[in-house]
């Protein structure tokens, strides 16, 4: 698959876990996002991240931890989340913070 | 920041008929203005986008239109097919995009 890839694609976790999303984007842009997508509520933006640093953090509690090694990269590791932080996790990523945004296919995570 | 809100939440359309959605943004500066369409399971794909120094962009049977002064901008789909039916989102901002809560569109042959 090209473009936005993510694994893995479904999660289900205990709320005392630690897991691990990753995203990696084939297209050579530089800046990376994580969303959360919930039921009938507008996308979420968590993270954005532009040339690897992080330029947004929206307010999104510390069982959420980002990670961009390099710009084809980014992670989101996950650690007693709770049920409400079931969602599908979508990453994205742009050539530049102003240009057009590609998403990957999400990450569909359950909390028991 | 950046406050989008989109109607209406659900659209029937005869296959063939025009579809209008409609979104209002609250902050000025925002300068970008996509469209996505998801469809069930798969990922959200944009279909056209408009920035702030145009006023309307057409591809094919989509159209997009932004009025700067009222803060609202909408996306026109003209033939209506089957395989219009998805879920449409709006956005605006800058780096930093806020979404509209989406539009389900169903498409009745």
């Amino acid at each position: 698959e090209t473009g936005v890839t993510q694994t893995p694609r479904h999660l289900v976790m205990g709320m005392t876990n630690k897991k691990s999303l990753k995203c990696e984007q084939h297209l050579g842009h530089n800046a990376m996002y994580w969303y959360k997508q919930s039921a009938k509520k507008p996308l979420e933006l968590m993270f954005v991240y532009n040339f690897k640093e992080q330029t947004e953090n929206n307010s999104v509690p510390s069982r959420f931890s980002p990670e961009c090694p390099n710009s084809s990269h980014l992670f989101l590791h996950l650690h007693t989340l709770q049920p409400e932080d079931s969602a599908l996790y979508l990453c994205a990523s742009s050539q530049g913070g102003r240009e057009t945004q590609y998403f990957g296919p999400g990450t569909r995570l359950l909390v028991l | 920041g950046e406050n989008v809100e989109q109607h209406p939440s659900t659209l029937s359309v005869q296959e063939g008929d025009s579809a209008v959605i409609k979104c209002t943004y609250s902050d000025s500066a925002s300068n970008y203005f996509p469209w996505y369409k998801q469809e069930l399971g798969k990922r959200p794909q944009l279909i056209i986008d408009i920035r702030s120094n145009v006023g309307e962009k057409k591809d094919q049977r989509i159209a997009v239109t932004l009025n700067k002064t009222a803060k609202h901008f909408s996306l026109h789909i003209t033939e209506t097919q089957p395989e219009d039916s998805a879920v449409y989102f709006c956005a605006a901002g800058d780096y930093k995009l806020s979404f509209g809560a989406g539009t389900t569109v169903t498409v009745r042959a």
